[in-house]
């Protein structure tokens, strides 16, 4: 099992640029989650699905952020136009439903942002 | 405002003593917490779970120790090994079925060989 991949592991860009992050759920999950760690406020769930469906999208920071999840084994964050204070690693993780316990959550490695 | 606080974020322990890792909580309705541990470069895994109708759960090395009238728990590992040095989060949600689980900013963990 391949796990929870997430692409790019790193990515740099300029204030003002579109950002697009990619997840990969492990197959048969029918949750996904984003998260985003910063120094200040550590791991903030950001949005997630149920079978492909935005369920919670509270924790978006604001309209800049986008996530959509197109099919059962991608989905996408985009931040347009990007600010240095969403310089953070963001994290993908899924579930499968019918697991009450929170540990069967996988995270993936987290893509690296920094905007200049 | 934090939720969920992990105040030490960093401790450095020497090999094969006791390491205990602190987390403090201000919502009164959270009763089901758990411990992940992050490597650099890598996701989040997770630990270990306590729910609330427990005040100790315990896996090998590692016990989680709730105490909700003080709104506190905390996690031990005995003996520390130096590959528990990692960044340790707490995170707390309102039920074990619930998915916005509320994460604490993490706590450094450091085991000197």
């Amino acid at each position: 099992d391949a796990g929870v991949i997430q692409s790019p592991r790193h990515e740099v860009t300029e204030m003002g640029q579109e950002v697009t992050l990619r997840c990969k759920p492990i197959s048969g999950h029918d949750y996904l989650f984003w998260y985003r760690q910063t120094m200040m406020r550590g791991l903030e769930l950001l949005i997630y699905f149920n079978n492909n469906v935005p369920i919670d999208d509270s924790g978006m920071p604001e309209d800049r952020f986008s996530a959509k999840m197109p099919n059962a084994s991608f989905s996408t964050l985009k931040i347009q136009p990007s600010e240095p204070r969403d310089s953070a690693v963001y994290f993908c993780a899924s579930r499968r439903s019918g697991t009450p316990n929170q540990e069967t959550q996988y995270f993936g490695p987290g893509t690296r942002l920094l905007v200049l | 405002d934090q939720q969920v606080k992990q105040n030490s974020p960093s401790l450095s322990v020497q090999e094969g003593r006791i390491s205990i890792l602190n987390c403090d909580y201000t919502n009164s309705m959270f009763d089901y917490f758990l411990w992940y541990k992050k490597y650099p470069a890598e996701g989040p895994t997770f630990l270990i779970s306590i729910s609330s109708i427990k005040d100790k759960n315990e896996d090998g090395r590692f016990t989680v120790f709730l105490n909700k009238s003080a709104k506190h728990l905390s996690l031990h590992i005995v003996p520390s090994q130096p590959g528990d040095s990692a960044v340790y989060f707490c995170a707390a949600s309102e039920d074990n079925y619930g998915q916005n689980f509320v994460f604490g900013p993490g706590t450094r963990l450091s085991v000197l060989p």
